[in-house]
């Protein structure tokens, strides 16, 4: 099974400062097609997940441009530029290469302002 | 704008089965890949399983075989996920996730709390 590895646990993060957020799998995310499923979600509280970045670094649609995904293989990671308010919330990396027999979850990393 | 809608919260005792829905709208809901993701109190993101609709088989992840089983209706457009033997430790948020890039979770419900409880 991949096991998706997420650091740091909590980022308290000044308002304006950048936020860096890691992501490591236990084995590569390339796929046969050539892509890595490797997804950003953020979860505001008492919210559903949203996703915010996929294939390493697709933005979605009406995600800020300060939201920034990048990597390969088995390291990657997620850089807002620079923190607001709304950002608080936990932040998950997501593995979908293995999906329909899989499909796994990073910790979770709890960003809060200082 | 595909949107996914699922039923309302269920208390459950011990021992009982809970089945919830997700309706989508406003895509090609056959072709959608939908996982079904569940949240303990306080904790991270598990995933449960996944179902294609075009092709109506689930699969699942090792903790839930036997207990798990995920359908889906194309006449409805709508994806169930059905949990037996429930205990306490199910006590959850349920969502699906989905759409039509496979273990991307394009969208996600607004999520079921299930409570297990006697």
């Amino acid at each position: 099974d991949v096991v998706m590895t997420q650091s740091p646990v909590s980022l308290p993060v000044t308002l304006g400062q950048p936020a860096s957020i890691s992501c490591r799998s236990s084995q590569s995310l390339v796929y046969s097609d050539g892509n890595t499923y490797l997804t950003w979600l953020q979860q505001r509280p008492g919210q559903s997940p949203r996703r915010l970045i996929y294939k390493v670094s697709n933005r979605d649609s009406g995600v800020p441009d300060r939201f920034s995904g990048s990597g390969s293989g088995t390291d990657f990671t997620l850089k807002i530029s620079r923190v607001e308010a709304e950002d608080v919330g936990v932040y998950y990396c997501m593995e979908g290469t293995h999906w329909p027999r899989g499909l796994t979850f990073g910790g979770g990393t709890k960003v809060e302002i200082k | 704008q595909v949107q996914l809608v699922q039923s309302g919260a269920e208390l459950k005792k011990p021992g009982s089965s809970v089945k919830v829905s997700c309706k989508a709208s406003g895509g090609s809901f056959s072709r959608y890949g939908i996982s079904w993701v569940r949240q303990a109190p306080g904790q991270g993101l598990e995933w449960m399983g996944g179902i294609i609709p075009y092709f109506g088989v689930g699969n699942y992840a090792q903790k839930f075989q036997g207990r798990l089983t995920i359908t889906a209706d194309e006449s409805t457009n709508t994806a169930y996920m059905e949990l037996s033997s429930l205990r306490s430790e199910d006590t959850a948020v349920y969502f699906c996730a989905g759409g039509p890039n496979y273990g991307e979770n394009d969208y996600w419900g607004q999520g079921t709390l299930v409570t297990v409880s006697s």
